[in-house]
């Protein structure tokens, strides 16, 4: 089956770095994709990685593995407005997302 | 401005109606797709429709139907709603089939009693 796992929520300071796992198994791979979600609001794209690697942009960073079903975000020096949903989502080989359930992250002071 | 506009923004509905989600894009986009959004899970796919005039089932089509006249409007209808089909729904597009990004709505939050 097709199945996309990480964590449920995480909690992290303002001005610190946190690193939001995901693992996927999927029917043939074309790309692992990383969404923000505000509450209430609709997903917004935040990056793709079809090569493994790191591809950077700005304080985010995403990690893959392909051999090892594995992707990362990286966020930098959080901030408040950081506090959302992080979805991790994987496209099978029929162009189709499967998404994770998302990892709700929380920001303190 | 471009994107996706989504009505109604919320409805509570009575077991047993119908109702017709709307959705509006103006970036030309050719595919659409349908997802609904419920606590715990992942977006789950109700219909797409990869270009004007064909549709095709997602994951959780049951309950649901759509049409694609235009490039522009992807109406989802349900045509006797249940409780379970309590949900955000979220409409979005992309360039073509399979394209990235998707582009999201801002979603309906449907309440069926």
């Amino acid at each position: 089956g097709q199945n996309i796992d990480q964590p449920t929520e995480m909690t992290a300071t303002e001005g610190a770095i946190v690193q939001i796992n995901c693992t996927y198994q999927t029917s043939g791979f074309n790309g692992l994709f990383w969404y923000q979600q505000h509450a209430g609001e609709a997903p917004t794209f935040l990056s793709y990685n079809v090569l493994d690697g790191l591809e950077e942009k700005g304080r985010f960073s995403s990690f893959l593995s392909r051999s090892k079903g594995y992707s990362y975000l990286l966020l930098k020096e959080l901030q408040m407005k950081d506090s959302a949903s992080y979805l991790c989502a994987s496209m099978d080989s029929n162009y189709q997302l499967i998404w994770g359930a998302g990892t709700k992250l929380i920001i303190k002071p | 401005t471009a994107g996706i506009t989504q009505a109604p923004t919320s409805q509570i509905l009575a077991a047993g109606r119908s109702m017709t989600l709307r959705c509006t894009q103006d970036m030309r986009h050719n595919a659409m797709y349908w997802y609904r959004q419920d606590l715990g899970l992942g977006l789950r796919l109700i219909h797409y429709s990869n270009t004007a005039g064909t549709t095709g089932k997602g994951e959780v089509p049951d309950g649901y139907s759509v049409s694609r006249a235009n490039t522009d409007d992807f109406p989802l209808t349900l045509a006797s709603a249940v409780p379970s089909q309590t949900s955000v729904y979220f409409c979005a597009s992309s360039r073509s089939p399979g394209d990235s990004p998707l582009h999201f709505g801002n979603g309906t939050r449907l309440t069926v009693t």
